[in-house]
């Protein structure tokens, strides 16, 4: 799991706040994701970047941002968020080939909003 | 569209027992198949991947899974289950070629017991 690092590993926020979501992977990877983990749902892929672009977006609302400024590092921004966005936010990175390279996930960070 | 299905939402087995979680898939092209297991307050960890070849793939923790084309299965197997292996397991898939989207099913908590 230390291939992978989430900060932080939990988080309390106000709907008013703004807040980041930090990950960084020491893999050597050149793609990074960010799924959201709720409570009896299916994992949900939030955003991929690939070779430091954007190439998934899921529908997700606006008030998430994301930003990939390495192919080592990736952030979610948070802003105006609602209580039904409380759920684990997993990190994960692979290689971009063509092929099957699995994807190597981070500890996860634990959302509660108030 | 890809998809999975984990008809089992939990399986019990005695520990000692050989235990098996279903999965089953739908992707347009040839399928690259996936298992990982998720322990609490951890993110997943990858188990083992189907990309072509033998249909029996072997992976950690002495899991192993068998690929059946015709019935569209990619079951997780072990011969012997532990208490240790009481866990989250998700079953993933990816269609073949450049993409990224990996779609997971909803999870199989599974219950081993002593």
């Amino acid at each position: 799991e230390t291939g992978v690092t989430q900060t932080p590993r939990h988080l309390v926020m106000g709907m008013t706040n703004k807040k980041s979501l930090k990950c960084e992977q020491h893999l050597g990877h050149n793609a990074m994701y960010w799924y959201k983990q709720s409570a009896k749902k299916p994992l949900e892929l939030m955003f991929v970047y690939s070779l430091e672009e954007r190439v998934e977006n899921n529908s997700v609302p606006s008030r998430f941002s994301p930003e990939c400024p390495n192919s080592s590092h990736l952030f979610l921004h948070l802003h105006t968020l609602q209580p039904e966005d409380s759920a684990l936010y997993l990190c994960a990175s692979s290689q971009v080939r063509l092929g099957a390279y699995e994807q190597y996930f981070g500890p996860g960070t634990r959302l509660t909003v108030t | 569209a890809q998809s999975v299905a984990q008809p089992e939402d939990q399986v019990n087995v005695a520990e000692g027992n050989p235990l098996t979680v279903k999965c089953t898939y739908s992707v347009s092209g040839n399928p690259y198949l996936f298992w990982y297991v998720q322990y609490p307050n951890r993110g997943l960890q990858f188990l083992l991947k189907y990309i072509t070849g033998d249909n029996l793939v072997k992976g950690s923790y002495g899991f192993e899974a068998e690929f059946n084309k015709s019935q569209t299965s990619f079951h997780l197997k072990k011969p012997s289950a532990l208490v240790s292996d009481s866990a989250l397991y998700f079953c993933a898939v990816r269609d073949g070629g450049y993409g990224q989207n990996f779609v997971f099913g909803p999870g199989t908590r599974l219950s081993v017991l002593p």
